[in-house]
């Protein structure tokens, strides 16, 4: 299967700074998704992005499917952000609907 | 249109007991895929579903766990005499069709087996 790794595993950040991060695969991916887990333990999605770039509000992702790594830029960061942020990619063939996740970036935001 | 449904939210059994995790689809999604959030160990996949078939259950464990999703009625994760290693969120996701789509995830069911 698939190794995801994304980096860096930590980020503190106070509010109002912008971020970047990273997401490298071992392999090509078919699908690519970007998720926040809320401090309550929720998956939200963020972004399906298996190429190109896509924007939502002060969140933007670029996955660049031939260097096999993705983006997931977050601007004038707000408390609110803080919480884990996955990057899971599908490998398809053998491995088609399986969703391989990263360890995750825990982003903790100060006010 | 209400998203991935899962429930209970919590559950708790004790040592030996059943787990039954139930999870229901968004409206027009025929395929679910189950994942597990043990601590330490993030998020890995268990089993894929469609109506009525089992497509591929590479990550479940060979033992005591189950999975279906019966042509009428949610999808269902059974978990046979748990154990104190079985303390985990389960998280149920659903797409709409065959080809490579957006997964999207219910909130979870946390299960802690004392």
């Amino acid at each position: 299967g698939i190794q995801v790794e994304q980096s860096p595993p930590d980020l503190i950040l106070q509010e109002g700074a912008n971020s970047t991060l990273r997401c490298n695969f071992s392999d090509s991916v078919n699908n690519l998704q970007w998720f926040h887990q809320n401090p309550w333990g929720q998956l939200i999605n963020l972004f399906y992005i298996p190429s190109g770039t896509k924007q939502n509000g002060r969140l933007s992702a670029t996955t660049v499917a031939t260097e096999r790594y993705s983006l997931l830029y977050i601007s004038s960061s707000q408390t609110t952000d803080s919480g884990v942020y996955f990057c899971a990619g599908e490998a398809g063939g053998t491995s088609y609907g399986k969703l391989t996740f990263g360890q995750g970036t825990i982003l903790t935001v100060h006010p | 249109n209400a998203g991935v449904m899962q429930n209970p939210r919590h559950l708790v059994r004790r040592r030996g007991q059943e787990a039954r995790l139930r999870c229901s689809p968004m409206k027009g999604h025929s395929h679910v895929y189950w994942y597990r959030q043990l601590p330490e160990e993030g998020l890995k996949f268990m089993v894929y579903l469609q109506k009525e078939n089992i497509i591929d259950e590479s990550g479940m464990p060979k033992e005591r766990f189950s999975a279906e999703f019966p042509k009428e009625g949610p999808s269902i994760l059974r978990i046979q005499q748990v154990v104190r290693g079985d303390s985990a969120a389960y998280f149920c996701a659903s797409s709409p069709g065959q080809v490579t789509y957006e997964q999207y995830f219910g909130p979870g069911t946390r299960l802690t087996v004392t």
